[in-house]
């Protein structure tokens, strides 16, 4: 089975821009969960998504929003970007189980 | 209390010997422990994990130790190879995940085996 892709792997964007990063799970995984990874934080969820429904949702700012379509494909959506939002965005996904498995995640950069 | 402690932050070892990282956590709910390997530029891969109901698993080089009582865990990695330097994540969930998400993470430790 192939694993989770993100796309793209990287990207710069200028402050106050918006961004949406896909991220396109193992076949048959319902369930794809986004996460921040930061030097200063760590690993951070952001929310997770099971049959196009945001099931959980993390304490990050409205910015940030995602959804997921019917093939279980999943979109995040970060608008007005700030310097602080330069991050590795990693998405993982899962069937019903805890296990998660993630993707490559992609690379922002905000300047 | 929904915080996973993990300790050391960085750890060098030498080439055969044992690597032991380790995590406390205080919410009790928890109930699934995974360990998450991750090298530079990759995402965090899998690498093993446990239940409360299991004191310890094994898998090949890799070991989970669990203290339920007192609620820490532990990762070892025996014999250890250069291969093995890379950054390890604890991990812990509840049931239903909630705000915190379906994985509370650990700050990594980050290991170097030496040859």
């Amino acid at each position: 089975k192939a694993g989770v892709t993100q796309t793209p792997r990287y990207l710069i964007k200028t402050r106050g821009q918006q961004v949406t990063l896909s991220c396109s799970p193992i076949s048959g995984h319902r369930s794809v969960s986004w996460y921040q990874q930061t030097p200063g934080q760590g690993l951070q969820f952001l929310f997770e998504y099971f049959s196009e429904t945001q099931r959980n949702k993390g304490n990050f700012p409205g910015r940030f929003s995602g959804r997921q379509f019917s093939n279980s494909r999943s979109e995040m959506n970060v608008s007005t970007l700030e310097l602080g939002d330069s991050a590795l965005y990693l998405c993982a996904s899962s069937t019903t189980t805890d296990t998660q498995y993630f993707g490559p995640g992609t690379r922002l950069t905000v300047l | 209390q929904q915080q996973v402690k993990q300790s050391p932050q960085s750890l060098i070892v030498q080439k055969g010997g044992i690597s032991i990282i380790n995590c406390a956590y205080e919410n009790t709910a928890f109930d699934y422990f995974p360990w998450y390997q991750q090298f530079p530029g990759k995402g965090p891969a899998l690498l093993i994990a446990i239940r409360p109901d299991v004191s310890e698993k094994k898998e090949g080089r890799f070991t989970i130790s669990f203290n339920k009582s007192a609620k820490q865990f532990s990762l070892h990695i025996m014999d250890s190879q250069p291969g093995d330097s890379a950054t390890y994540f604890c991990a812990a969930s509840s049931p239903g995940g909630g705000s915190q998400g379906n994985l509370i993470f650990g700050k990594g430790t980050k290991l170097s085996v030496k040859p």
